[in-house]
């Protein structure tokens, strides 16, 4: 069964610490993306990457990074944790070419304390 | 920036209802896409569309691609207490749909 798989399913963290969550994919899909869904906003493209080492800013990529040294792994970095990055965290990906939709993780549902 | 307007934001139905929701943007889209996420779960793929007047059902689920190619209908007949969920309409922006825009969901509940 092919899936994108994110390391952690609930996360609590402190405010300044940095953060690292962690999504693998096992379909060989060239792009991997990072959404935060917030009630009422539905969900907000923080970075995608379209091939190893390749990333682009989304539409809100303050206090987040990412790395892609892999084909199958995808990583946000949150520098500085703050607590209006209190979120659910969904990482996705996709073949390039045909739109055929993503594939999301379960979700990573990250608390700043 | 571009926006996908959700409507309604949350229903509350009974059991064996047929639902209707809709997607409206003021940009023209050329795929529209339905996910539906369930409690606790990433978006899953229900129905892509990639041709205005386009319908298309996947079981009890219908979608059409609008004419003007800015707006999407989805409906769901004789719904059933696990269609319980957040609906998402999506569309993919510029070449290659590298950046997928999403709505605010639509939330449903269904009474058995």
């Amino acid at each position: 069964d092919v899936k994108v798989t994110q390391s952690s399913r609930y996360l609590v963290k402190r405010t300044g610490e940095k953060v690292f969550l962690e999504c693998v994919q096992d379909m060989d899909h060239e792009n991997m993306f990072w959404y935060r869904q917030d009630p009422g906003l539905g969900l907000r493209l923080i970075y995608f990457s379209y091939d190893v080492k390749m990333k682009e800013k989304g539409d809100i990529p303050e206090g987040y990074s990412v790395s892609r040294e892999k084909k199958e792994r995808f990583s946000l970095i949150l520098e500085s944790a703050s607590t209006n990055q209190t979120s659910m965290y969904l990482c996705a990906s996709s073949f390039t070419g045909v739109v055929y939709g993503y594939t999301f993780g379960s979700g990573t549902r990250l608390t700043i304390v | 920036g571009q926006q996908l307007n959700q409507s309604p934001q949350s229903m509350f139905i009974q059991e064996g209802e047929d639902v209707s929701m809709n997607c409206t943007s003021s940009s023209i889209f050329n795929t529209w896409l339905w996910y539906k996420q369930d409690p606790g779960e990433g978006p899953v793929l229900l129905i892509a569309l990639y041709k205005a007047g386009e319908l298309t059902s996947n079981g009890r689920l219908t979608a059409q691609f609008g004419i003007t190619r800015k707006d999407s209908f989805l409906n769901i007949s004789a719904s059933i207490p696990s269609d319980v969920g957040i609906y998402f309409c999506a569309g993919p922006l510029g070449a290659g749909g590298f950046k997928t825009i999403f709505g605010a969901g639509t939330r449903l509940f269904v009474k058995a």
